[in-house]
């Protein structure tokens, strides 16, 4: 079975904070995803990576930035936390074979004060 | 850009009653993913219909993919309460060999017992 952890379930922290948000998966995926879910507006993407070193933004990559140093881990960082960034944070990575169907990991709900 | 939309955004039914949710999008797709995700949890592959026209069923689900491959539809036949949860679609994103995918905003499902 396809694994994506997250590092924490639930995180809180301060505006002006940088906050590291990691992502690993198991099934040496070449594609990974972030993406933040708020209520009524789904899910929206953040950036993506299709190889180690390689990223891509998606729709919303104001205040965020990623590494990917290795295959199977894919960070997100905030660089100074905002109170608009509290959300549910979502990693995501393909099979690019067969369906090419989204695995994703359980989340981390991050709130900033 | 390209945009999938989706509706309703909530339907609440009463156990047994059949659920149907659409799915728009502003461009031809190549193929269109279904997802669920249960309260509390992430979103899951469902399905991936490929084919103009093309109509697949999972046990009380039927998924339908449009002639025009720009819409798309989700029928649950008689509701049960594990059905409860958000059911989004997807499309493939605008950037060739990306496997960006673009979510519509979701339906939310209730079934009352």
């Amino acid at each position: 079975d396809v694994k994506v952890t997250q590092s924490s379930r639930y995180l809180v922290k301060r505006t002006g904070e940088k906050v590291f948000l990691e992502c690993v998966q198991d099934m040496d995926h070449e594609n990974m995803f972030w993406y933040r879910q708020d209520p009524g507006l789904g899910l929206r993407l953040i950036y993506f990576s299709y190889d180690v070193k390689m990223k891509e933004k998606g729709d919303i990559p104001e205040g965020y930035s990623v590494s990917r140093e290795k295959k199977e881990r894919f960070s997100l960082i905030l660089e100074s936390a905002s109170t608009n960034q509290t959300s549910m944070y979502l990693c995501a990575s393909i099979l690019t074979s067969g369906y090419n169907e989204q695995f994703f990991g359980p989340g981390t709900r991050l709130t900033v004060l | 850009g390209q945009q999938v939309m989706q509706i309703p955004q909530y339907q609440h039914v009463q156990e047994g009653e059949d659920f149907t949710t659409y799915c728009n999008s502003s461009t031809t797709l190549s193929n269109i993913q279904w997802y669920k995700q249960r309260p509390g949890g992430h979103p899951v592959f469902l399905i991936q219909l490929v084919k103009s026209g093309e109509v697949k069923k999972q046990k009380r689900l039927t998924f339908q993919f449009g002639e025009a491959k720009k819409n798309s539809s989700l029928h649950i036949t008689a509701t049960q309460t594990t059905d409860v949860g958000t059911y989004f679609c997807a499309g493939p994103g605008a950037g060739a060999g990306s496997y960006q995918l673009t979510f519509g905003k979701g339906t939310k499902l209730s079934v009352i017992p």
